[in-house]
C-alpha cells in the first residue's frame, strides 16, 4: 500500500521570505500523480499543485513550485515570497495513474507566516 | 457554479443516533468519495462510488454506510454514532482519472 509522510508537524517563516515543506512518499508503481492541498481556516481543501510522475520537469503556479525528485521518492514544496494569506495546514497527497480515484494523504504540516 | 455541497456542516448527536450527512455534486461527475480528517492523520477515505450503484469501502470503512442511487448524491450513513467517528467529513468527486473536488467539510462530534 502507498504512503505519505510528512515529518514537519509544523513550520513557521517570516513573511516575504521563503519555506520548503517536506513530503516522502512509498509506491511500487511508476506512474502516478501528487498533490499538495492546502486548507485555511475555512477548512475549504484547495488544491495548490499538481506533480505528474512521468514528468520531469518540476511544476510551478506562481509563488509556488515543487522539488520531485522521483529516485528518492520526495516530492517538497516551496513557496516564495510568503504571504499572510498562506497561513494554513498543507497536506501532501498521492494518487495512482490509474484505477480508483483515492487519495492517500500525509499528516499535514501547519505554516504560521509571522508578520 | 461548480460545486460539492455537504450537509449539516455541523452536528452534535448523541451515541447511537442514527445520522445521515449528504452530498450532492452538479459537475456529472463518475466518481464521489468520502474522507475523514483526524488530527495527525490527515484525511482517509472511507468509502467511494466509481458511478450508480457501485460503491466500495476505502480505508477505515467500519461503522458507515453509503449509497449511490443517483449520480448526482452521495449520503454518508452513520447506523449507530459512536465518539470515535467524532471528526471533520469530506465529500469529493471527480470524472475519471481528473482533479477531486472537495466539498466544505462537515464537523461531526458524538457525545
Amino acid at each position: 500500500a502507498q504512503t505519505v509522510t510528512q515529518s514537519q508537524p509544523e513550520m513557521s517563516v517570516q513573511e516575504a521570505e521563503t519555506v520548503t515543506l517536506s513530503c516522502t512518499y512509498d509506491t511500487s508503481e511508476s506512474d502516478y500523480y501528487l498533490f499538495w492541498y492546502k486548507q485555511p481556516p475555512s477548512r475549504q481543501m484547495i488544491l495548490v499543485i499538481r506533480q505528474e510522475a512521468y514528468k520531469q520537469q518540476n511544476a510551478t503556479e506562481n509563488r509556488f513550485s515543487v522539488n520531485f525528485q522521483k529516485a528518492a521518492k520526495s516530492f517538497s514544496l516551496k513557496i516564495s515570497d510568503s504571504q499572510l494569506g498562506d497561513a494554513a495546514m498543507y497536506f501532501c497527497a498521492y494518487r495512482r495513474f490509474q484505477g480508483a480515484q483515492k487519495l492517500v494523504f500525509g499528516q499535514g504540516t501547519r505554516l504560521t507566516i509571522n508578520p | 457554479e461548480a460545486q460539492v455541497t455537504q450537509n449539516p456542516r455541523y452536528l452534535i448527536t448523541v451515541t447511537g443516533k442514527k445520522l445521515t450527512v449528504t452530498c450532492s455534486q452538479n459537475m456529472n461527475h463518475e466518481y464521489m468519495s468520502w474522507y475523514r480528517q483526524d488530527p495527525g492523520l490527515g484525511l482517509r477515505q472511507i468509502y467511494y462510488s466509481m458511478n450508480v450503484e457501485v460503491t466500495d469501502k476505502g480505508d477505515v470503512p467500519e461503522g458507515y454506510k453509503v449509497s449511490r442511487k443517483e449520480k448526482r448524491n452521495f449520503p454518508l450513513i452513520l447506523e449507530s454514532p459512536s465518539p470515535n467517528q467524532t471528526s471533520l467529513y469530506f465529500c469529493a468527486s471527480s470524472r475519471y482519472a481528473g482533479e477531486l473536488f472537495f466539498g466544505e467539510g462537515s464537523r461531526l462530534t458524538v457525545l
